[in-house]
Formats: C-alpha cells, structure tokens, sequence
C-alpha cells in the first residue's frame, strides 16, 4: 500500500521570503501523480501543482514550483515571494496512474504542514 | 457549470442518530470518493465509487454505507452516529484525467 508522510506539521516564512514543505511517499508503482494541495481556512481543497512520475522535469506554478526526486521518493514544494494568502495547510498527495484496475481515483495524502505567513 | 455540491455544510447529531450527506456532481465524472478529516491526520479515504452500481472501501468505511445509483450522485450514510464520527467530511471527483474536484465540506459533530 503507498503511504504520504508530512513531517513537518508547522512552518513558517517572512512575506516575501521563499519556505520548502516537505513530503515524502513510498509506493512499489512505477507510474503515479503526485499533487500538492492548499486548504485555506475556508476549507476549500484547491490544487496547487502536480507531477506527474513519468516527467522528469520538475513542475512550476508560476511562484510554487516542485523538487521531485522519484529515487529518493520525495516532493518538496517550494513556495517563492511568499504572500499573505499563500497562509494555508497544505497536502500533499499521491495518486496511482489512470490505467487499468489501479485506475480508482483516489488520492492518498499526508498529514499536512500548516503555513504561517508573517508580516 | 456547479462542480461539486454537498448538503449540508454544517451538521450536529446525538449519538445513535442516523443521517445522509448529500453529494452531487455536474461533470459526468466517473470516480467519486468520500473522505474525512480530522486534525493531524490528513484526508483519509472512506469509500469510493469507480462508476454507477460500483463501490468499495477506503481505509476507514467502519460506521458508512455509500451507493451510486446514478453518475451524478454518491451519498454517504452514517447509520448509528458516534462521537469518533466527529470531522469535516469532503466528497470529490474525478475523470479518466489527473484533477479530482473537492466538494466545500461538511462539519459534523457527534455529541
């Protein structure tokens, strides 16, 4: 079964300033998506980035870009010029590739890291 | 174009009580999930549903029933509330594509 680990339950980063979140995973799948998650305190789920295993170029999302490392199983996101909106837990997650019986449409995600942005 | 809608947001329930979480989708998905969250913890998958007619379990489905009798729709049913059923549950969808679409939640408390 894969897991998603999060070990960074709090971060914070000055405005403007760039912060790194953690996230690691482990599966015996060679093809998955990987995806980082914000959930500002409204609740709402809103996709940041993704990545998908075959790709081995690292994805960017204008200010959000990501350090994925598939030997290392780990996916960092990095967030550049930090905003005061950017204060939010974030999720990463982790899907199986959309082919045959792996197919489910689950994500499995990790514990989150929530996001302090100062002033 | 509506997405994800689920009914109610917010929900307060005595323990033994039963009740359905309404949850609808407008995109002709056919993967439509549960999930609850609590702190900590992250999102953990309840059910799921691979089409109409079609479920299974996620990793914590004690204490849920689900059905899909149609694409649009996935209820979650808690049959004999208890107090561990207190979270923020999320339903979401999603095509043959990458993005699931989250649903804006319900919190229920279970007192």
């Amino acid at each position: 079964a894969q897991t998603v680990t999060q070990s960074q339950p709090e971060m914070s980063v000055q405005e403007a300033e760039t912060v790194t979140l953690s996230c690691t995973y482990d599966t015996s799948e060679s093809d998955y998506y990987l995806f980082w998650y914000k959930q500002p305190p409204s609740r709402q789920m809103i996709l940041v980035i993704r990545q998908e295993a075959y790709k081995q170029q690292n994805a960017t999302e204008n200010r959000f870009s990501v350090n994925f490392q598939k030997a290392a199983k780990s996916f960092s996101l990095k967030i550049s010029d930090s905003q005061l909106g950017d204060a939010a837990m974030y999720f990463c997650a982790y899907r199986s590739a959309p082919y045959g019986s792996s197919n489910t449409g689950k994500l499995i995600f990790g514990q989150g890291t929530t996001l302090q942005v100062k002033p | 174009n509506a997405g994800v809608t689920q009914t109610p947001k917010f929900q307060v329930l005595k323990t033994g009580q039963s009740m359905t979480l309404q949850c609808a989708q407008d995109m002709n998905h056919e993967y439509m999930s549960w999930y609850r969250q609590d702190p900590g913890m992250g999102l953990r998958l309840i059910h799921y549903s691979v089409g109409a007619g079609i479920t299974d379990q996620g990793e914590v489905p004690n204490g849920y029933n689900v059905s899909r009798s149609t694409t649009e729709d996935f209820p979650l049913r808690l049959l004999s509330a208890a107090p561990s059923q207190t979270s923020v549950y999320f339903c979401a969808s999603s095509g043959r594509a990458y993005e699931q679409y989250f649903g804006p939640g319900t919190r229920l408390t279970v007192t």
